[in-house]
């Protein structure tokens, strides 16, 4: 079982509309979750960090954890072409196991 | 300016020949890391640093050494053990003990002729 796993995609949405992407994670006792947003030949960017249960919200951007279902997603409203890219999701481990892993990411497209 | 700076940005090496690869950090992070992301592939983690003198092999380190004498500074050196070394590196650092964001400097691009 891969440590941090997401659909590969592409995942393609029109835009204005809502973008869903999800990511889950084994390591039960994982401290820390982020989404990083990474455009073709660029290095990755941090977009949102999540450390608690529950939503987070910056700008058009959500967070959503459940460390019971070891399951973590973001979502993005009012998608524009410019959201067109690969998203990463990275978790922290556990003590003892806290070296910060990557999923292979999904690729999405924003059709205008 | 503060950031991530690798160098350098495409590097071209000859099959046999270690090459190191160049990351530094005035952001005064105590974490540093390196990655590997191969085309259409997400990042693996190669080496990691908490601290100065100290550093831990992450999922692929066979065929690569690091070293961090220096807080902003964390080189990566390929060897000629590392059998298919062309790739996308990318490394990154973070404030505290781990259990913080990253960031990332804008890579160096590899390619073995």
């Amino acid at each position: 079982q891969k440590e941090v796993e997401q659909n590969s995609g592409p995942l393609s949405v029109p835009e204005g509309a809502i973008a869903s992407l999800n990511c889950t994670y084994s390591d039960r006792g994982s401290q820390s979750f982020f989404w990083y947003r990474q455009y073709s030949g660029k290095s990755p960017e941090l977009i949102m960090s999540i450390y608690s249960n529950g939503d987070k919200e910056d700008g058009r951007f959500t967070a959503q954890l459940n460390k019971a279902s070891q399951y973590v997603s973001l979502l993005i409203r009012d998608s524009q072409p410019s959201d067109s890219a690969t998203y990463l999701c990275a978790v922290i481990g556990n003590f003892g196991n806290e070296k910060l892993t990557f999923g292979t990411g999904t690729r999405l497209t924003i059709i205008p | 300016d503060g950031g991530i700076t690798q160098s350098p940005k495409y590097l071209f090496r000859k099959e046999g020949q270690n090459v190191t690869l160049s990351c530094e950090q005035n952001l005064n992070h105590d974490a540093m890391y390196w990655y590997r992301q191969d085309p259409g592939q997400g990042l693996r983690l190669i080496y990691y640093s908490q601290i100065v003198n100290d550093f831990q092999k992450g999922d692929i380190a066979e065929g690569y050494s690091v070293s961090r004498e220096k807080k902003e500074s964390f080189p990566l050196t390929v060897t000629s053990a590392q059998k298919n070394p062309t790739a996308f590196y990318l490394c990154a650092s973070s404030p505290g003990q781990l259990l913080t964001e990253a960031f990332f400097g804008q890579g160096t691009r590899l390619t073995v002729v």
